[in-house]
């Protein structure tokens, strides 16, 4: 089984502050991660992935996750926030050998203030 | 990235009826759709998995006679939500996935309200 925590229900960030949303997960192959952004109403936009290679990732709207596999994470960074990126944010995982599969964190509020 | 189109994106309807959501990809072929249901401030819950031509695969707890599942072309899975409850007003979200890609698209979601 397949499994995504994220630990944090809200991040709460200033505005041009780094900002981290924390991801770990479990499976029992090699894994597919990815984070997805979902505004209020709206279905969810993916923002990057891992697959394979470099474990630092870059993805939409300057954001970036870093793929660790001895720590099962994958933690999704923006090194300056912008008030625009308030949203409700969504780690996934889908193993290799799973099929299509994808099974979600929790979610993380992220609030940005100005 | 790929678009899938869901549709409507918001409907209203009374106690008793039934409801359709369309889920189109709408430049690639997907054997596959994705059901899920998303309760406020929660993430989100895979009802089922929609397979071209071929039955819905229902996770543990949704009942199917409830949520009828239909995905009669490569481009389009409907959900039907019959004789509808309160209870089951919800946000409810579709995706597929491009055969040619590792990631998942997503509709815009359907906001129902049972009155």
């Amino acid at each position: 089984a397949q499994s995504v925590a994220q630990p944090e229900d809200q991040v709460n960030v200033a505005e041009g502050n780094p900002l981290t949303v924390k991801c770990t997960y479990s499976v029992s192959g090699n894994p597919y991660l990815f984070w997805y952004v979902q505004y209020p109403n709206r279905g969810l936009q993916f923002l990057l992935k891992y697959i394979t290679g470099d474990n630092l990732v870059k993805g939409s709207y300057g954001f970036e996750a870093e793929f660790n596999k001895s720590q099962t994470s994958f933690h999704l960074k923006k090194p300056s926030a912008l008030v625009s990126d308030s949203a409700l944010y969504f780690c996934a995982v889908r193993d290799r050998r799973a099929g299509n599969m994808l099974t979600f964190g929790g979610g993380t509020r992220l609030m940005v203030k100005p | 990235g790929a678009v899938v189109s869901q549709h409507p994106s918001w409907v209203i309807c009374k106690s008793g009826t039934s409801v359709k959501i369309e889920c189109r990809s709408l430049d690639f072929q997907a054997t596959t759709m994705f059901w899920y249901r998303q309760f406020p401030k929660q993430s989100l819950m895979l009802m089922a998995t929609s397979n071209e031509g071929s039955k819905a695969t229902y996770e543990q707890g949704v009942e199917k006679d409830k949520f009828l599942i239909n995905h009669a072309s490569l481009t389009l899975s409907t959900l039907t939500v019959t004789s509808a409850h309160p209870e089951d007003s919800s946000f409810y979200i579709c995706s597929a996935r491009d055969p040619g890609s590792t990631e998942a698209f997503f509709g815009q979601g359907t906001r129902l309200t049972v009155v």
